[in-house]
């Protein structure tokens, strides 16, 4: 089992719909996570964190959390066609920058 | 305010060599980061620098060496080049070590023939 799965793509949706992007994680001890956007041919960028269980909100972007299904989600609301990129969901055990990556998930919101 | 920036951008090089990376954290920031990213794969971490040493570190040979610089900037070395060490080569930065938001520079893509 991979350390993190993520929800394979590519995942298509139409402009204005609700994207929903899920990460699976395999270390019970994991404390940080982390939503990060990757346009193509470009280095990763910070969307989300999250620490504790629950909903975490950011403009048009939820992160979800639960650590006893060791679950963490993204949702983007009202999708436009600048979100298209891959989302890479990051896990840390600890303090520290020791990120473990998921595959990502590529998302296309059609115009 | 500048961002986490690398140099070069791209990089050729031929199997056995040896090739040096380098990095300037954002500002603020003192602890680097290095990831491996191969083409189609999440980010791999390497290794992690602060106060100049090395911290934290994952699975990569020790073909794969760093320093950090009293000026928090940082090289990311690799000898006896593979062609699977074609990458795109990652470094990110924070505030501390304890930090654990990092920001990402845009990048050098290696690639090994």
């Amino acid at each position: 089992q991979k350390e993190v799965e993520q929800n394979s793509g590519p995942l298509s949706v139409p402009e204005g719909a609700i994207a929903s992007l899920n990460c699976t994680y395999s270390d019970r001890g994991s404390q940080s996570f982390f939503w990060y956007r990757q346009y193509s041919g470009k280095s990763p960028e910070l969307i989300m964190s999250i620490y504790s269980n629950g909903d975490k909100e950011d403009g048009r972007f939820t992160a979800q959390l639960n650590k006893a299904s060791q679950y963490v989600s993204l949702l983007i609301r009202d999708s436009q066609p600048s979100d298209s990129a891959t989302y890479l969901c990051a896990v840390n055990r600890d303090y520290g920058q020791n990120f473990v990556f998921g595959p990502g998930t590529r998302l296309s919101v059609l115009p | 305010d500048a961002g986490v920036t690398q140099s070069p951008t791209h990089l050729i090089k031929t199997r056995g060599q040896q090739v040096t990376l380098r990095c300037s954290p954002k500002s603020g920031h003192d602890t680097v980061s290095w990831y491996q990213q191969a083409l189609g794969q999440g980010p791999q971490f390497i290794f992690q620098y602060y106060e100049e040493e090395e911290r934290q570190r994952g699975n990569f040979p020790d073909r794969f060496s760093g320093h950090q610089f009293p000026n928090y900037s940082s090289e990311l070395n690799v000898n006896a080049l593979l062609l699977g060490d074609s990458a795109l080569y990652l470094c990110a930065s924070s505030r501390s070590w304890a930090g654990t938001e990092a920001f990402f520079g845009q990048g050098t893509r290696l690639t090994v023939v």
